[in-house]
């Protein structure tokens, strides 16, 4: 089985400051980790994906995650946020295979100018 | 590509009647998921089909919910009769081999306000 912990509901970051979004996940294999973007009244948009592959991930709109084993952790970093970065964001497992995503609770960003 | 179409966007209806939902994944994809997101439960696993036979449907909370893929480019998810608590954004997902199944894509999704 699979879960993913997001540490923090809410993370508030000013104009140009590092983004840090915490992501831990479990699974009792190797997981596939994803972190994916919700703007308002819109659908999920996939920001990046670890497929076991290179452990450095980077993304759409600048946005980068490591996975870390040792620490089961998968954090999304931006090194300078932009107020159109404002959004839900939420991180995502699954197993091998073509299995469902599960998905942590949602940080929401608010980037102040 | 039109990516995943969900129908309606908005619903509004009153507690008791019947609601249906619509999907049509991306073409070329044989795997179609539907996830609802609350407040409290944030997003959630309700069904998913793999070459339109349904897989898991451990998610669908109740018997008044059900979900059906009659061919490979349509889903509908029905909830009869339908409840206040039942208020939600219900997004349907595919994906596919094309992709090694790496990559679930969403749709708009559908809100839902029962009455």
């Amino acid at each position: 089985a699979q879960s993913v912990t997001q540490l923090g509901s809410h993370v508030s970051v000013s104009e140009g400051a590092l983004v840090l979004l915490r992501c831990n996940y479990s699974s009792s294999v190797p997981p596939y980790l994803f972190w994916y973007v919700q703007y308002p009244n819109q659908g999920l948009q996939l920001l990046l994906k670890y497929t076991s592959a290179a452990t450095l991930v980077k993304g759409i709109n600048g946005f980068e995650a490591e996975f870390k084993k040792s620490e089961t952790s998968f954090h999304l970093t931006k090194p300078s946020a932009h107020m159109s970065d404002a959004a839900e964001y939420f991180c995502a497992v699954r197993g091998s295979g073509n299995t469902p995503l599960v998905f942590g609770k949602g940080t929401r960003l608010s980037v102040i100018a | 590509d039109a990516g995943v179409i969900q129908s309606p966007r908005h619903e509004v209806t009153e507690m008791g009647q019947e609601v249906t939902l619509r999907c049509k994944p991306i073409s070329g994809h044989n795997s179609l998921f539907w996830y609802r997101q609350t407040m409290m439960r944030g997003l959630e696993l309700l069904i998913y089909f793999n070459n339109n036979v349904p897989i898991d449907d451990s998610g669908m909370p109740e018997d008044r919910f059900s979900a059906k893929m009659p061919n490979a480019s349509f889903s509908t998810l029905k909830i009869q009769p339908s409840e206040p608590r039942d208020s939600a954004v219900y997004f349907c997902a595919s994906s596919g081999v094309i992709s090694g199944y790496n990559e679930q894509f969403f749709g708009p999704g559908t809100r839902l306000t029962v009455l």
